[in-house]
Order: C-alpha cells, then structure tokens, then sequence
C-alpha cells in the first residue's frame, strides 16, 4: 500500500469554525490532490498540487483552500464551515499524469453541525 | 467536459456467479480509464487501468476489463465472484491537468452485494 496518512480521521466541527485536514505521504510524489465523497456524486476534486507551493482548483473549490510547503505534506483549510462541506475527504498522490494511477488516503470523515 | 455514467447503483450476485459492471465515458480525445474498488470505511484501491494498446487489461483480484471505443465503455468482468468482493466500485475518466498529473472524474458508483 501507499504510504498515504490522512488526519483527523474523524472530526465534528460546529458551523462558522476553521478546519484544517492533513495529508502526509512517504512515496515523494510529486502530485497530490483533494477529493471529496458525497452519494450520489462519487469524487470530486477540490484542489491539487503540482510541487512545493504550486497549486490549483479543481470542480469543487469554493469554500476551500489549500496549501503545500513541503513534498509531503498537503493541507486542506476550510475557511468558515458550512453544513454543505460535512463529507468524507480523500487525499490522493501520482507519481505523474496520463497513465499514472491515483493512490489513495483512508479518508477523513468530516461532520459540520 | 468529460463524464462518467455507471447505470447501475446497486447489483446483486450470487456467489461464484460472473459479473459484469458497466462503464461509460464522455470525453473528446482517447481516455485514461481507471477502475476503483472502495471497501466500507476504506479508501479507494486500484483495480485495473487503460490507456492504450490492447482493448482487454487484467487487473488484481481476478478482474478485467473491456474497452470499447466505438460504445464509449470500459465494462468491468469477473468470471467467478467471491464474498470478499462485496463493496462499491467506481469508474473514473482521467484527464491531464495543465499544471500536469490527472483529473479525475468519478462515475457515481455501483454497489456490489455477493449472496453466499
């Protein structure tokens, strides 16, 4: 398996509050991503990194923010939560695109009251 | 911008029974095409990938799959199924980002009960 860490893995968080979830990974990937998982939806992504402080948006990202200063490490910050971010979050490292595979975290089990 | 539909939500097998789940893609240009497994409370796993070459690709676990341009699919098969591959499988369409790596885009899923 991947080495790929996600943390919390689980979290209750009341509506208004910051949250910052964490992805750590041993395989010095240069590719990282945030997913999330809702039914009825399957993934979506909401940010990725390509290096060091190199990052975009993804289909998802209103709300989101992101940061990565290390290869190993890759940060998702929900700014203010709302009820509508209560999901599961996966992380997720490739080596590079095209026909590099997606390996994946545990995921974080994210609950917004 | 492409797409995944997996038309079956839920599906029931007996065991020892084959299998097939469907996959089709919307996407302009020839597609990555990547098979997922996710176990409850667990992550996603890799069962197999397409990218070119030959139409049929092997996968883990026994699994392969089938592409076929011409009906934009990329179904997956099983000859015999075991109790053990009870879980929900998604289908997803990768895409290269500008920045590069992949996009992902995930079907919704298709749940997989095996009757013993």
């Amino acid at each position: 398996d991947a080495g790929i860490t996600q943390s919390p893995r689980h979290k209750v968080t009341e509506t208004g509050t910051p949250v910052t979830l964490r992805c750590h990974q041993t395989e010095n990937h240069r590719y990282m991503y945030w997913y999330r998982q809702d039914p009825g939806h399957g993934l979506r992504l909401i940010h990725y990194s390509y290096g060091v402080k190199d990052t975009d948006k993804g289909e998802v990202s209103d709300g989101y923010s992101v940061s990565r200063s290390k290869t190993e490490d890759f940060l998702l910050t929900l700014e203010s939560a709302t009820s509508s971010q209560t999901s599961v979050y996966f992380c997720a490292i490739s080596e590079g695109g095209g026909t590099y595979e997606q390996y994946f975290g545990p995921g974080t089990r994210l609950t917004v009251t | 911008a492409q797409s995944v539909t997996q038309p079956d939500i839920h599906i029931t097998v007996s065991e020892g029974a084959s299998l097939e789940l469907r996959c089709n893609y919307s996407y302009g240009a020839t597609p990555y095409l990547f098979w997922y497994v996710q176990s409850p409370g667990q992550g996603l796993q890799l069962l197999l990938k397409y990218f070119s070459g030959d139409t049929l690709v092997q996968g883990i676990k026994g699994f392969e799959a089938e592409f076929k341009r011409s009906q934009s699919s990329f179904n997956l098969r099983k000859p015999s199924v075991h109790w053990s591959d009870a879980a929900e499988y998604f289908c997803a369409v990768g895409v290269k980002l500008t920045g590069g790596g992949n996009k992902l885009t995930f079907g919704t899923g298709t749940q997989l009960k095996v009757e013993l």
